[in-house]
């Protein structure tokens, strides 16, 4: 079965500063990973995802993660926070063993200025 | 397009009520799911369907029923409301088990 870990379940950065928010999956076939962001009050909004092809996927807002096998991860990366990008954020796998989308337990992200 | 619809946004109910949070899709998925999101604990797979007439339990199934007569349509069902069924309820549908999710906007249940 699947299973997804986000380790930290607060972080804190700067305004401009490298934003890193991990996820470490677990799957005995080949994963779909995903990450979502969610405002407050709002529904979830999809990120980005890594299907098959490039291990470096890049979304929206300046986010990317890399998919590392060896690892068993797809963290999440922002060269530069912003203020706008408080919110929180969660990393879900799938994969053909299941039909359903499993998340992590999430990462609340504080921007201060 | 609509998308994802839940209805109603928010509810109070006593304990021991029963009600049914709706949940419409115009984007003719297959699959769709119900999560609950409490503080700190990610979202929990309440349950899914792969399609009209098919319903699976997910993780957290216990007090809560659905159904799926429709590709549109896919209400969960609380028959006897308890405070451990305060949570945000998300409906999300997919095309496919190997695409992205997307989401409603999400119901919000107190029971006092």
């Amino acid at each position: 079965a699947q299973s997804v870990t986000q380790l930290g379940s607060h972080v804190s950065v700067s305004e401009g500063a490298l934003v890193l928010l991990r996820c470490n999956y677990s799957s005995s076939v080949p994963p779909y990973l995903f990450w979502y962001v969610q405002y407050p009050n709002q529904g979830l909004q999809l990120l980005l995802k890594y299907t098959t092809g490039a291990t470096l996927v890049k979304g929206i807002n300046g986010f990317e993660a890399e998919f590392k096998k060896s690892e068993t991860s797809f963290h999440l990366t922002k060269p530069s926070a912003h203020m706008s990008d408080a919110a929180e954020y969660f990393c879900a796998v799938s994969d053909s063993s299941g039909t359903a989308l499993i998340f992590g337990k999430g990462t609340t992200l504080s921007v201060s200025s | 397009n609509a998308g994802v619809t839940q209805t109603p946004k928010f509810r109070i109910l006593k304990i021991g009520q029963s009600m049914t949070l709706q949940c419409t899709q115009d984007m003719n998925h297959n699959y769709m799911y119900w999560y609950r999101q409490d503080p700190g604990m990610g979202l929990k797979l309440i349950y899914y369907s792969v399609g009209a007439g098919i319903t699976d339990k997910g993780e957290v199934p216990n007090g809560y029923n659905v159904s799926r007569s429709t590709t549109e349509d896919f209400p969960l069902r609380l028959e006897l409301a308890a405070p451990s069924q305060t949570s945000v309820y998300f409906c999300a549908t997919r095309p496919s088990w190997n695409t992205e999710a997307f989401f409603g906007q999400g119901t919000r249940l107190t029971v006092v």
